[in-house]
């Protein structure tokens, strides 16, 4: 069975510019979540689907981040404009139904933002 | 709320047992244990849904003591493999709501 895919892997991008990243769950897992984790820290909620709807994003800086899952599938996360403290990791996962559910996660996006 | 775990990291020869506590001042309805080598994703451990639960994983099982609003993960004669860090992560309501993820315990085993 084939696992969370993200791409890219990494990005080093300036500050104000835009950046996307992009994620594929495992093939039948209803719900997506996407984490944005600090180095040093927990993995932080950013975003929660189930299917192609938002179950969460409070936690979202809706000023600069969206996300969409178009078709209730794969996800995309966009950064617009991008600030220094957006540097982080951003992992996307997926678990075939809502909490409380094994979440499987994808290997992340290293962002860095100059 | 977030959960506190503790100790912020720890350091243990091969062989040695280790306990790394995870707690709430809130209500634990669950608690999830991932463990997240460097630089990789974290990888699920394990589920305890209910008071009083206890489950294993290879050498490593955990408690969860609803009443204390604290959980436990047990690591016993630990491996090289086991070097990483330990996240608890607890849903901020009940229901099915999404987790709230410590800020983990670095476990280092050396030979």
């Amino acid at each position: 069975e084939a696992g969370v895919a993200q791409s890219p892997r990494y990005k080093i991008i300036e500050k104000r510019q835009s950046v996307a990243f992009w994620c594929n769950p495992i093939s039948g897992h209803a719900t997506l979540y996407w984490y944005q984790q600090i180095l040093g820290q927990g993995p932080k909620l950013l975003i929660q689907f189930q299917n192609n709807g938002v179950v969460d994003d409070s936690q979202l800086p809706k000023d600069r981040f969206s996300a969409e899952r178009l078709k209730g599938v794969d996800s995309t996360l966009k950064i617009q404009p991008a600030k220094l403290e957006d540097s982080a990791v951003y992992l996307c996962a997926s678990s075939p139904g809502l909490s409380p559910d094994t979440q499987y996660f994808g290997p992340g996006t290293r962002l860095t933002v100059l | 709320q977030q959960p506190v775990q503790s100790p912020q990291a720890v350091i243990l020869r091969e062989g040695e047992d280790a306990v790394i506590n995870c707690s709430s001042s809130k209500a634990l309805y669950s608690v999830h244990w991932y463990r997240q080598k460097h630089g990789e994703a974290p990888v699920f451990l394990m589920i305890l849904l209910k008071g009083g639960e206890q489950k294993g994983h290879e050498k490593i099982s955990a408690s969860f003591n609803e009443k204390k609003q604290q959980s436990s993960l047990y690591l016993t004669a630990s491996q090289l493999s086991y070097s990483g860090t330990y996240f608890c992560g607890t849903p901020h309501n009940s229901g099915n709501t999404p987790l709230v993820f410590g800020k983990g315990t670095r476990l280092s085993v050396i030979a």
